[in-house]
């Protein structure tokens, strides 16, 4: 079982409409968490990152949040645009494997106007 | 300043070629990571060089190999090339080489591997 589950594993949302992505994860302990944007072909590109101690985190239309109690992420995104359209990774900085990243296996999401 | 770049962007081996991936970094990371992203495994961890040291190692064969230079410039080595192997390659840098503290990890646009 991965230890960092996103879904939904894809979402089409309409232009200008909002939309949650979610992250839940079990590895413990854990330094911060990151969201990373990936468009197809190309890098991911980093939107937040939170330490344990964090709740939220902003980037713009992009909030992510934080509840290290119940394991679980969020990446919202406020007034879509057709640009959004990427594949959005979950990204948690495990300790107890030498500090390696553990990424999820990313949600789709296609904008459509 | 420039971003992560590498090279070559993409191209076609042959089953039991090698191959090398060359990675330079943002200008003063001295630290750069290796991942090999496939629709099926997602984006897994190969290694991570600090100062020409290897830090850390991902759960992958020893076909997989890599190396930093004192530049910083790293390569990775693939040898004896599987039909799995066909994926994309991402270098990353950050500077502190750290990912516990808050810095921003840098990644490239990737080497497109496809093995025939």
């Amino acid at each position: 079982k991965n230890q960092v589950e996103q879904s939904p594993q894809s979402l089409i949302i309409l232009e200008g409409k909002n939309c949650t992505l979610q992250c839940n994860y079990t590895v413990s302990p854990f330094s911060n968490l990151r969201w990373y944007k990936q468009d197809t072909g190309r890098g991911p590109v980093s939107l937040t990152i939170m330490t344990f101690s964090e709740n939220t985190k902003s980037n713009g239309r992009y909030t992510a949040t934080l509840d290290a109690d119940t394991k679980q992420s969020s990446l919202h995104i406020t007034a879509s645009q057709l640009s959004d359209s990427a594949s959005y990774i979950c990204v948690v900085i495990s300790m107890e494997y030498g500090n390696k990243l553990v990424f999820g296996a990313g949600t789709i999401l296609r904008v459509k106007s | 300043k420039a971003g992560v770049t590498q090279t070559p962007r993409y191209l076609i081996k042959t089953r039991g070629q090698q191959v090398t991936l060359s990675c330079s970094p943002i200008s003063g990371h001295r630290s750069v990571s290796w991942y090999q992203q496939t629709p099926g495994q997602g984006l897994q961890f190969l290694f991570e060089y600090f100062s020409e040291t290897q830090r850390n190692k991902g759960n992958f064969p020893g076909r997989f190999s890599g190396r930093q230079f004192s530049n910083s410039r790293s390569e990775m080595n693939v040898s004896t090339l599987e039909l799995g192997d066909s994926a994309l390659y991402l270098c990353a840098s950050s500077f502190q080489g750290d990912p516990r503290v808050r810095n921003t990890i840098y990644f490239g646009e990737g080497s497109w591997l496809t093995v025939v």
